[in-house]
């Protein structure tokens, strides 16, 4: 079975830093699916951003991006310019077939 | 274009009972998957449901049903409901093929 860990449960950070939130995965599969998704104190699940694990090119949305290094299993999300609104749960999750598989989350707070 | 839409917002239950949860994917998706989420927790995989049929299933008891229709909305049915399943209840939808799912709002569930 697919494992998802976030090993940090909260991160603070200041209006226009930045931060990274980290998350690891185990599995034995080679062609799988990586997200960020980010849920607001409003419930809705948001993608943040994709990453197809065949493609050695980091994605990028904007002021998101993502360190994706397949060998080490990980898969971290950086976010640039960070803004109120970015103040969110944050999970990372892993697609393989039909079935995504979702980390603990971290909570990220911005501050003014 | 219409995102995920879930009914109904809330829901309250008592131990025993039964309940309907619906569920309409964004515009051009025929595929449906249900999460469980727990609070403070991650999203845990229930079932999907493509052409119909129920393609791939978690570790979720029998009580847990589902039904897709011909327009490729969904129902999740929970029956003989415990205080364990209390939860935020989301739906997803997404393109088969595309790997990539679109939440809705969610379901609030309380079973006292």
């Amino acid at each position: 079975a697919q494992t998802v860990t976030q090993s940090q449960p909260e991160m603070s950070v200041q209006e226009a830093e930045t931060v990274t939130l980290s998350c690891t995965y185990d599995t034995s599969e080679s062609n799988y699916y990586l997200f960020w998704y980010k849920q607001p104190p409003s419930r809705q699940m948001i993608l943040v951003i994709r990453q197809e694990a065949y493609k050695q090119q980091n994605a990028t949305e904007n002021r998101f991006s993502v360190n994706f290094q397949k060998a080490a299993k990980s898969f971290s999300l950086k976010i640039s310019d960070s803004q109120l609104g970015d103040t969110a749960m944050y999970f990372c999750a892993f697609r393989l077939y039909s079935t995504l598989t979702f980390g603990k989350g971290t909570m990220l707070l911005v501050s003014p | 274009d219409a995102g995920v839409t879930q009914s109904p917002t809330h829901l309250i239950k008592t131990r025993g009972q039964q309940v309907t949860l619906r569920c309409s994917p964004k515009s051009g998706h025929d595929t449906v998957s249900w999460y469980q989420q727990a609070l403070g927790q991650g999203p845990q995989f229930i079932f999907q449901y493509y052409e119909e049929e129920e393609r791939q299933r978690g570790n979720f008891p029998d009580r847990f049903s589902g039904h897709q229709f011909p327009n490729y909305s969904s129902e999740l049915n929970v029956n003989a409901l415990l205080l364990g399943d209390s939860a935020l209840y989301l739906c997803a939808s997404s393109l088969a093929g595309t790997g990539t799912e679109f939440f809705g709002p969610g379901t609030r569930l309380t079973v006292l």
